[in-house]
């Protein structure tokens, strides 16, 4: 059973960095595609890019280079940092995991999700 | 990449069909995938790949495609399904995932 874990603040100051971690159990880092979604309050869900083991990662243009994913295969988690935050990257983030069928991009394990709040 | 159109809200009485559409240029070539999000919890992979159901998902949920729309069906709808529900597929340019808007389901 694959489970996921998402930390990091809860609160992050305008033009700061935020940095959120996902642990992963039950499975390998190095073994699928790892994604992080977030939904700001009221709203639908926004994907916000994916990596895969070794470098390989892909990003939502509308979020114009600010987000990285990254990997610690160490502690088997992987983390996202964005840049320049603003009121309007307030959300709940969630990390997920792609299927491992290679035809398919369904997101088929979610982390409980970690709020973030924007404010000064 | 591709938008996705769902409608905002669809409401039907217990035990009846719910239909729920998404429109995209991009079906039918790209698959479609659906998420049940109920109230403070995260989304929930329910439809994967146009209709398949994941391990646990009950045979009410079905999903199916009809040129550039795909429908998620649900029959003898249940008190449970009241949730939020949305379409993702990926841009078979670029590998983006779209998230319809979502669609919420009100159990009368």
């Amino acid at each position: 059973q694959v489970h996921l874990q998402e930390s990091g603040p809860g609160l992050v100051k305008p033009s700061e960095t935020l940095s959120l971690t996902c642990t992963v159990s039950g499975a390998s880092i190095s073994s699928f595609y790892w994604s992080w979604v977030r939904q700001p309050p009221g709203k639908g869900l926004e994907w916000i890019g994916y990596m895969f083991s070794r470098g390989s990662s892909n990003y939502n243009p509308s979020l114009k280079g600010r987000a990285t994913i990254s990997e610690d295969p160490s502690k088997n988690q992987f983390s996202l940092q964005l840049t320049a935050m603003t009121a309007a990257d307030t959300a709940v983030y969630y990390c997920a995991k792609y299927d491992e069928d290679p035809e398919s991009d369904a997101l088929d394990v979610w982390g409980q999700g970690t709020p973030v709040s924007v404010s000064s | 990449s591709s938008d996705l159109t769902q409608p905002p809200s669809v409401s039907v009485s217990p035990g009846q069909t719910a239909r729920i559409t998404c429109s995209g240029d991009d079906f039918p070539e790209q698959y479609s995938y659906w998420y049940q999000q109920k109230a403070g919890q995260a989304p929930k992979l329910i439809i994967y790949k146009d209709n398949a159901r994941p391990s646990g998902i009950p045979e009410r949920f079905s999903g199916s495609t009809s040129g550039t729309t795909v429908t998620l069906t649900i029959s003898g709808v249940q008190a449970e399904d009241e949730a939020d529900y949305y379409c993702q597929s990926a841009d078979s340019r670029d590998n983006h995932v779209v998230f319809g808007g979502g669609t919420k389901l009100t159990v009368l």
